[in-house]
C-alpha cells in the first residue's frame, strides 16, 4: 500500500517569512495530493490539492508543488501569519477505492511574532 | 451549511462499556469512513462505506464495528472499548468512491479508563 513520509514534524517561523513542507510517497498509481489544516479543537480542513497532471498550484499565500518523478510534493506558505498556526497533513491518494486517502504524521506549524 | 457532524465531541469512559459514537453528514455524500488521530501517528483508517449497506474495513478495524442503514449517517461503535481505544476519532465523508475531496467532521475525543 501507499506509504506517505512528512518532514519535518515541527516548523516554527518568523511572522512574514515563508513556510516549506514536504512529503514524498511511495505508490506512483498515486494521483491526487491534497493537503490539511487542522487547528485546534476542530477536524482537518482541505486547503489545496493538487493532482498528478499538474506541476504547481497556486491560491493566494499557498501554493503546491509536485515531482512525479521524484514522488514528492511541498506545501509553500508566503508571508505567514499567526493564523496559520496549525497542524497540516499532506495525504496521497490513487483517487478512491477502497484505499482513501493515506496521511503523512503531520506538521506543527509555529509562527512566532 | 453543508457539513459533517459527529456526537458526542468528547466522551469519557471505563472499560468494557459499549459505546456508540454518531456521524452524520448533509452533502448527500456515498462515501464515509472513519479515522483515529493519535500523536506521532497521524489519520488512520478505521473503517470506510462506499454505499448504504457496504461497508470495509480499513488500516486499524480491530476492536470497533459500524453500520451504514442510512446514507447520511456511519456510527461507529465500540462494543468493548479498551485504554487502547483512547484516541481522537474523526468521520468524514466525499462525495463517491472515486470522488478526491474529503470533509471532515469536527472530532470526537474518547478517553476510556
Amino acid at each position: 500500500g501507499e506509504n506517505v513520509e512528512q518532514h519535518p514534524s515541527t516548523l516554527s517561523v518568523q511572522e512574514g517569512d515563508s513556510a516549506v513542507i514536504k512529503c514524498t510517497y511511495s505508490d506512483s498509481a498515486s494521483n491526487y495530493f491534497p493537503w490539511y489544516k487542522q487547528e485546534l479543537g476542530k477536524g482537518p480542513q482541505l486547503i489545496i490539492d493538487i493532482r498528478s497532471n499538474v506541476g504547481e498550484k497556486k491560491d493566494q499565500r499557498i501554493a503546491v508543488t509536485l515531482n512525479k518523478t521524484a514522488k514528492h510534493f511541498s506545501l509553500h506558505i508566503t508571508e505567514t501569519q499567526p493564523e496559520d498556526s496549525a497542524v497540516y497533513f499532506c495525504a496521497a491518494s490513487s483517487g478512491g477505492g477502497a484505499d482513501g486517502l493515506t496521511f503523512g504524521k503531520g506538521t506543527h506549524l509555529i509562527i512566532q511574532p | 451549511e453543508a457539513q459533517v457532524t459527529q456526537n458526542p465531541r468528547y466522551l469519557i469512559t471505563v472499560t468494557g462499556k459499549k459505546l456508540t459514537v454518531t456521524c452524520s453528514q448533509n452533502m448527500n455524500h456515498e462515501y464515509m469512513s472513519w479515522y483515529r488521530q493519535d500523536p506521532g501517528l497521524g489519520l488512520r483508517q478505521i473503517y470506510y462505506s462506499m454505499n448504504v449497506e457496504v461497508t470495509d474495513k480499513g488500516d486499524v478495524p480491530e476492536g470497533y464495528k459500524v453500520s451504514r442503514k442510512e446514507k447520511r449517517n456511519f456510527p461507529l461503535i465500540l462494543e468493548s472499548p479498551s485504554p487502547n481505544q483512547t484516541s481522537l476519532y474523526f468521520c468524514a465523508s466525499r462525495l463517491q468512491e472515486t470522488s478526491y475531496e474529503q470533509y471532515f467532521g469536527p472530532g470526537t475525543r474518547l478517553t476510556v479508563t
